[in-house]
């Protein structure tokens, strides 16, 4: 049973304009929130994070929305740039009460800018 | 230059061999991971480490093992027993509260 959902497997998008990627979740208890960037044979990249207690976290392009009672969050990446061109994975967690977050990772979605 | 290291990029194994891949980090990490990535497919946890000389199971621990001796170090050895060995395998660490930082990932083809 897949915890976390990307059900977009691509978005291609123009340069300039915006992107959204979204992310469903049906674990009520994930509190953390992360998005990965991966390019081919590496390794992924964190991008942006949001808590639960938040419904918004911007870092420069990047902005993270969560809506907890839909269990949905979208990444918005606003301009694109061909740059951003990679594999976008979400992930979630549940704050174990140890000292690592164990992550689930939805199965990406792959973002393509067109110059 | 802090980060983690895996080694080798690429890895071929014949079919019914162990084989061990090497994770590093000098980030002063006390946690790790090993996930594994197939085409299409999330990461998916094989196991990780809270601490030196501990670890859990992940969801797909079987034909795995793992030791953690050195907090710089998390081996991952794919065993015989693994039913579809080949895959890209990511290590990662973090601190105890944050993302996780990963490596550059090893290819394993099993042939």
């Amino acid at each position: 049973d897949q915890q976390v959902k990307q059900n977009s497997p691509s978005l291609s998008v123009q340069e300039g304009r915006i992107s959204i990627l979204n992310c469903d979740y049906t674990n009520s208890m994930f509190d953390y929130f992360l998005w990965y960037k991966k390019y081919p044979a590496e390794g992924p990249t964190f991008l942006i994070s949001i808590s639960s207690i938040k419904d918004k976290n911007e870092d420069g392009r990047f902005t993270v929305f969560l809506n907890k009672s839909a269990k949905h969050l979208s990444l918005h990446i606003v301009p694109s740039q061909p740059g951003d061109s990679a594999v976008y994975f979400c992930a979630a967690s549940v704050w174990s009460g140890g000292s690592n977050y164990k992550l689930t990772f939805g199965k990406g979605t792959l973002l393509t800018v067109n110059p | 230059d802090g980060g983690i290291t895996q080694s080798p990029k690429y890895l071929f194994r014949k079919e019914g061999q162990n084989v061990t891949l090497s994770c590093e980090q000098n980030l002063n990490h006390d946690a790790m991971y090993w996930y594994r990535q197939d085409p299409g497919q999330g990461l998916r946890l094989i196991y990780y480490s809270q601490i030196v000389n501990d670890f859990q199971k992940g969801d797909i621990a079987e034909g795995y093992s793992v030791s953690r001796e050195k907090k710089e170090s998390f081996p991952l050895t794919v065993t015989s027993a693994q039913k579809n060995p080949t895959a890209f395998y990511l290590c990662a660490s973090s601190i105890e509260l944050g993302e996780q930082f990963f490596g550059p990932g090893t290819r394993l083809t099993v042939l």
